[in-house]
């Protein structure tokens, strides 16, 4: 079946610092999705992306989807403690009504 | 608007009884999904549905029963609770087709089986 390769698997930066991660995959994907998840909690959607290419904000954070369709970034600027948690990213390739595919998490550890 | 909840938010079982998980949305979504998140595995599916009355199996299916006889509730069956079952359960919801795949979770229920 598809996987994602998420990478790094975990990270530990210090705050100010920006951050990047990615995730790859061997198949296509029509969407690309950015979670985040706080201890304890379930996770949250940050950012959608539909298009290859698309590049898209939520204040600090910026997603794109790249342009091969195998694969996705995202950047997290001027990190702060907050920014604590699992990102987790998932791909769907729309197909009926087949289940996103998701990618085992980078574990972000911010350093005060 | 309560989005997706899920019941109980912890629960310890013996080897070998059963229990329902519980999850509930108010968004109307068609698109229900339970999935369990083990250290170091991410997420993984367990079961889904497109609708009242469809159900489909996903990665891990095996100790796990579902139906779906609502819009509204999409409940997960263990029928015989093994030690591999403990874990934290997320349920989550979206709409089936377009935007289906901006799943929303539920704040997780965590399963301990002695």
């Amino acid at each position: 079946g598809q996987q994602l390769n998420q990478s790094p698997q975990s990270m530990f930066i210090q705050e100010g610092e920006d951050v990047s991660m990615n995730c790859t995959s061997s198949s296509i994907f029509n969407t690309w999705l950015w979670y985040k998840q706080e201890p304890g909690e379930g996770p949250v959607l940050l950012i959608a992306l539909y298009k290859a290419g698309e590049l898209t904000s939520n204040g600090r954070l910026t997603a794109q989807f790249g342009i091969t369709r195998k694969d996705s970034f995202l950047n997290i600027s001027a990190s702060i403690p907050s920014d604590v948690g699992i990102y987790f990213c998932a791909g769907h390739f729309f197909s009926g009504n087949t289940p996103l595919v998701f990618g085992k998490g980078t574990r972000l550890s911010v350093i005060a | 608007n309560a989005g997706v909840t899920q019941t109980p938010k912890f629960q310890v079982l013996k080897t070998g009884q059963s229990m329902t998980l519980q999850c509930a949305q108010d968004m109307n979504h068609e698109y229900m999904s339970w999935y369990r998140q083990d250290p170091g595995m991410g997420l993984r599916l367990i079961h889904y549905s497109v609708g009242a009355g469809i159900t489909d199996q996903g990665e891990v299916p095996n100790g796990y029963n579902v139906s779906r006889s609502t819009t509204e509730d999409f409940p997960l069956r263990l029928l015989s609770a093994a030690p591999s079952q403990t874990s934290v359960y997320f349920c989550a919801s979206g709409k089936a087709g377009g935007l289906a795949y901006e799943q929303y979770f539920g704040p997780g229920t965590r399963l301990t089986v002695t």
